[in-house]
């Protein structure tokens, strides 16, 4: 029921683009997107519901596929700040009451 | 606008010791949810409030895991007799839930070592 995300890690030049994909083997009612940087909190990012409802960041875009239960997080012009591990939470249905299943995570560095 | 907060920020203690932590949620949200993290993992749920009810607490690990929200404000989570595999970040969040989904803001953490 874990989601599985991927790639694992991704090394970027600052400027340069990354597709970070998050995948559930059940249906989904809402995504929810953080990055975690060491040693500190999750911070939000973004929330996409079923239905197509989106909240989040300005400077980070992401999609959701409700039929194949996907969710994309699209980050462009990559700046330093973007370094971190970035974690899907699914929540599969609106019983869920925000119970949040995340993934393991996404490593991304953004080098000089 | 102050955030989610969480105390202590670290805690070692002995194995078999009993510790309880505390999370103070923002002042507006109704919901209050505890997580675990381990390293290399993402953060895995615990147990969540709704105000003072306790609406989810079968994924707590074990019957020596337990949290309250006596006033449907603060919470506290308490681990009795800890074990070293009780070593982990200890995550609270909150949220303002009344139907559809919010975001959950996540407080600092508390990194508990058991030795």
């Amino acid at each position: 029921q874990q989601p599985v995300q991927s790639p694992q890690a991704v090394i970027l030049r600052e400027g340069e683009d990354a597709v970070i994909n998050c995948s559930s083997s059940k249906a989904l009612y809402s995504v929810h997107w953080y990055r975690q940087k060491h040693g500190e909190a999750p911070v939000f990012l973004m929330i996409l519901l079923k239905g197509g409802e989106q909240k989040g960041h300005e400077k980070i875009s992401a999609s959701f596929n409700e039929k194949k239960q996907q969710s994309s997080l699209y980050l462009t012009a990559s700046q330093l700040s973007y370094s971190g591990t970035y974690f899907c939470g699914t929540e599969g249905s609106l019983g869920s009451q925000g119970n949040l299943i995340f993934g393991k995570g996404t490593k991304l560095s953004v080098k000089p | 606008d102050t955030g989610v907060s969480q105390d202590p920020r670290h805690k070692i203690t002995k194995r078999g010791q009993n510790v309880t932590f505390r999370c103070d949620p923002i002042s507006e949200h109704n919901r209050l949810y505890w997580y675990r993290q381990t390293l290399g993992q993402g953060p895995e749920f615990l147990t969540y409030f709704q105000n003072e009810a306790q609406l989810e607490k079968s994924r707590l690990l074990s019957d020596r895991f337990s949290a309250e929200r006596p006033k449907g404000s603060f919470s506290t989570l308490e681990i009795q007799r800890t074990e070293q595999g009780d070593s982990a970040m200890y995550l609270c969040a909150s949220s303002w839930r009344t139907g559809r989904a919010r975001e959950q803001f996540f407080g600092p953490g508390t990194r508990l070592t058991v030795l």
